[in-house]
């Protein structure tokens, strides 16, 4: 990908379970933000983190941030199948002089019920 | 809260036309867009910035004379597939800074492009 990997690339749960997604990046960055993506359809933001920031919550979200390593989680709890989606990280951050908003390769997350 | 909007949703054009694709900052003035491409099953890649009043920055590997992105005011930005193939079919989303708080990223819905 241009900024990062996401792992796992595909991930499938039980309802009720809790889903967990990596994300790494290669450049120093102002934030990293989540999005998700429901298949063919544009994004929707779900939680940004500052680099000075280690852990955030929202709602059953909890996205923690571990600069040192230039990695990041997305943990959804008590999973429901409507969170079946693709998920991806973007960090906002300069690249090659620039100030962008760059994508990791995404987790498509399905949820049984 | 602040909306970009993107026009068309979806356009299927004949193979060596051009197609044109709007991004538009509704409530909002957005000193930079951004333009991506999105395959089926893949990621975002980002295709180029445009900031107002300037030359849009081209990621490497995109070909600037067949993408041609003008971003002529703060709340317009327009992406050009010229002569298009079908290997040009694809999703492409388009999303604005604005100068708020933070800088917040905005997304417009997307344009699906079917080259025949």
């Amino acid at each position: 990908s241009q900024q990062g990997e996401e792992d796992p690339q595909a991930l499938s749960i039980q309802e009720g379970e809790n889903a967990t997604m990596n994300c790494s990046y290669k450049t120093s960055i102002n934030n990293l933000q989540w999005y998700r993506q429901n298949s063919g359809r544009g994004l929707v933001h779900l939680i940004l983190i500052r680099s000075n920031e280690r852990e955030k919550h929202s709602g059953r979200l909890r996205v923690t941030l571990d600069t040192s390593k230039k990695s990041s989680s997305l943990l959804i709890t008590a999973s429901r199948a409507a969170d079946t989606a693709s998920y991806f990280c973007a960090t906002d951050g300069t690249l090659r002089g620039a100030q962008k908003l760059v994508f990791g390769q995404g987790t498509r997350l399905t949820i049984n019920p | 809260g602040a909306v970009v909007s993107q026009h068309p949703s979806r356009v299927i054009c004949k193979s060596g036309t051009s197609v044109k694709i709007e991004c538009r900052s509704l409530d909002f003035q957005a000193t930079t867009m951004f333009w991506y491409r999105q395959f089926p099953k893949q990621s975002l890649m980002l295709m180029a910035t445009s900031n107002e009043g300037s030359k849009a920055t081209y990621e490497q590997g995109v070909e600037k004379d067949k993408f041609l992105i003008n971003h002529a005011s703060l709340t317009l930005s327009t992406l050009t597939v010229t002569s298009a193939h079908p290997e040009d079919s694809s999703f492409y989303i388009c999303s604005a800074r604005g100068g708020g708080p933070g800088n917040t990223i905005y997304f417009g819905e997307g344009s699906w492009l079917t080259v025949v």
